[in-house]
């Protein structure tokens, strides 16, 4: 079975502090997908990232980087230098073809940047 | 960009009332598939569609949902009997392909909240 674990409820930084999102992942299967989604108040689900099991290097966009490491099932989010704009609940989310392609996705994370 | 597009934005409904969530996926996406995300938890699986079919569900989606691509670009989802306990934002996502290609982004639209009172 697919699991995602996001073990912060909630999270308040101030502007300009490092922020890390942390995901833990269960499953099985060898080929599987992780994916970070924003959701701000507006509600929408916005893709951040997307990455495959067989690829654990690490991704940095802007102020946004990730760090995947099978040895420990994570994938987590860091945001350096964060905004108010970054206030929002962030999803991790698990894919495999073997359980037909559906998002699993953790509980959330709701991160508050206070000015 | 190409987006899902969802309608309507905001559904209110009374108990017992049958209910139809609309999407148009991305145009050249094959897979489709519904979410649905009560107030304040995490988003959950309901069911994926390929080939005019269904390829999964999970058991949220019971004998009162339903799916159906009717023409080329909608791709719809029916509650036949709403309970207060479908109350809930519903995503629609398509993608291009299925994550045996390893292409599996799937672009979720912006949601349709369904009160039912």
């Amino acid at each position: 079975a697919q699991k995602v674990t996001q073990a912060q409820t909630e999270i308040s930084v101030v502007e300009k502090e490092d922020v890390t999102l942390d995901c833990v992942y269960e499953t099985r299967d060898t080929t599987y997908y992780l994916f970070w989604y924003k959701q701000p108040p507006s509600g929408e689900l916005v893709f951040l990232i997307r990455r495959n099991s067989f690829d654990e290097q690490n991704e940095i966009s802007g102020r946004y980087s990730w760090n995947f490491q099978k040895s420990t099932s994570s994938f987590n989010f860091t945001i350096t230098a964060s905004q108010v704009v970054d206030s929002a609940v962030y999803f991790c989310a698990l894919s495999a073809p073997n359980t037909g392609n559906q998002f699993y996705f953790g509980t959330g994370t709701s991160l508050t940047v206070i000015p | 960009e190409p987006e899902v597009t969802q309608t309507p934005s905001h559904q209110v409904t009374q108990m017992g009332q049958e209910v139809i969530l609309r999407c148009v996926p991305i145009s050249n996406h094959l897979y489709f598939y519904w979410y649905r995300q009560i107030l304040g938890q995490k988003v959950e699986f309901l069911v994926s569609f390929y080939n005019n079919e269904i390829s999964e569900k999970s058991e949220i989606f019971d004998d009162q949902f339903s799916v159906e691509r009717p023409d080329g670009s909608n791709f719809t989802l029916k509650i036949r009997s709403t309970k207060l306990e479908d109350s809930a934002m519903y995503f629609c996502a398509s993608s291009e392909a299925g994550g045996d290609r390893g292409e599996n982004e799937q672009y979720f639209g912006p949601g349709t909240r369904l009160t039912v009172t």
